[in-house]
């Protein structure tokens, strides 16, 4: 069985400050984290995965994650917020290789003022 | 760069009325999926495919039956369609591999059933 809470359902920064977006994750298996990103009536655009390799994973816009087993914790990141950034980001786990049905998050709507 | 395409993008049911949502992939991945998006509810997995010709239930099947006649191509059918079932409806696709790879996202079709 897997899991995935993300802590926060709003984040609101200004622009160029940064953002934390948290998630903690359960899975049976060694998991497979994934972000995905979705701006108004557009599907889902990922963003990073971890797959076990390295533990802090840069992702696409200047996002980056870091694994931390020992908090079964895959928070995002990003160091300077852009107003382009407003979106609902999801975590996602997927903890069994070959098919890969996904656990989601409920997201978290990130606000970014300027 | 298609990727992933539903059709239709929006449509409005009656209570009772059929229909079918087509989802198309080129990218010749051999998992499919079907996923509603509810608000505060993330993605849940309806029905996914790992195969031309399979299908299997995923989270919430009740109501929906889906077909895979060619690889390309995922239906999803509401049979007699339902107030609940309102809802945004995505489709997806990935490959197999040693890891859980990423999903590929259509843009979502919006539908509401009065």
């Amino acid at each position: 069985a897997q899991s995935v809470t993300q802590l926060d359902s709003h984040v609101s920064v200004s622009e160029g400050t940064p953002v934390l977006l948290r998630c903690n994750y359960s899975s049976s298996y060694s998991p497979s984290l994934f972000w995905y990103v979705q701006h108004p009536n557009k599907g889902l655009q990922l963003l990073l995965k971890y797959t076990s390799a390295a533990t802090l994973v840069k992702g696409i816009n200047g996002f980056e994650a870091e694994f931390k087993k020992s908090e079964t914790s895959f928070h995002l990141t990003k160091p300077s917020a852009h107003m382009s950034d407003a979106a609902e980001y999801f975590c996602v786990v997927s903890g069994r290789a070959g098919y890969s049905t996904l656990t989601f998050g409920k997201g978290t709507m990130l606000l970014v003022s300027p | 760069n298609a990727g992933v395409t539903q059709t239709p993008k929006f449509r409005v049911l009656k209570t009772g009325q059929s229909m079918t949502l087509l989802c198309a992939q080129d990218m010749n991945h051999e998992y499919m999926y079907w996923y509603r998006q509810d608000p505060g509810m993330g993605l849940r997995l309806i029905h996914y495919s790992v195969g031309e010709g399979t299908t299997a239930k995923g989270e919430v099947p009740d109501g929906y039956n889906v077909s895979r006649l060619k690889k390309q191509n995922f239906l999803l059918g509401l049979e007699s369609a339902a107030p609940s079932q309102t809802s945004v409806y995505f489709c997806a696709s990935s490959d197999p591999g040693q890891y859980n790879q990423p999903q590929h996202f259509g843009d979502g079709t919006r539908l509401s059933i009065l």
